[in-house]
């Protein structure tokens, strides 16, 4: 079945212990990229990568990571995690990065950090 | 200015019966496309429909058209014969070949209550 996968689907952290939400694909997509949802705000880029070892700053990339070592493969990285990055984490992929590519998403990660 | 508007924070519908769900959009851009996404109260994002700015007729799927008004810059969804599972949030999206990012910009929502 074509998807994207997200782990885990619920993380509870404290204040600065680094984790990583791990996003695979297996429909060779060459558009990779991180949203999160916050009430009141809507869904805002993070990072996004238009193929492997090309990645770039989306609207709030501050106190994220991302590596594409691998095509199916786009990591998130919160190095010092802190309360303000409680949020829902949805990883996405399209074939391309042109308007024309539906972004096809994964169920989301809900994040907590206390 | 948005690039994204829905104007609809809340509707509802009966059971069977169609809704349709606003969305106008803002874009220089000459090649774009246009989305719609459905939010369950479980969190995931599901793709319903898409429609491509040079698209000469509207989108279906299934149940899901894509009432596509390139000239007043609106493209609303049409829900037919409404379920209860269509209960859930709805975004529209749009992107742009000349975002720079290719990012999906997103509105900011209508939730859609089916009653029985």
């Amino acid at each position: 079945e074509a998807q994207v996968t997200q782990n885990p689907r619920y993380l509870i952290t404290v204040t600065g212990k680094k984790l990583t939400v791990t996003c695979s694909q297996n429909m060779n997509h060459e558009y990779m990229s991180w949203y999160r949802q916050d009430p009141g705000l809507g869904l805002r880029q993070i990072y996004y990568s238009m193929n492997v070892e090309v990645t770039d700053k989306g609207d709030v990339p501050e106190g994220y990571k991302v590596s594409r070592k691998e095509k199916r493969n786009f990591p998130l990285i919160l190095e010092s995690p802190s309360p303000n990055q409680t949020s829902l984490y949805f990883c996405a992929s399209s074939l391309t990065g042109g308007g024309y590519s539906p972004l096809h998403f994964g169920n989301g990660t809900r994040l907590t950090v206390t | 200015a948005q690039k994204i508007t829905q104007t609809q924070p809340g509707m509802f519908v009966q059971e069977k019966e169609a809704v349709t769900l606003d969305c106008t959009y803002d874009t220089s851009d000459p090649s774009y496309g246009l989305f719609w996404y459905k939010q369950p109260s479980s969190g995931e994002m599901i793709f319903l429909i898409y429609q491509g700015s040079y698209d000469q007729q509207n989108a279906t799927e299934g149940r899901y058209s894509l009432n596509f008004q390139k000239a007043r810059k609106s493209a609303n969804l049409v829900i037919s014969a409404s379920q209860l599972g269509d209960s859930a949030m709805y975004f529209c999206a749009m992107r742009e070949d000349q975002g720079g990012s290719e990012k999906l910009v997103f509105g900011k929502g209508t939730k859609l209550t089916v009653n029985p």
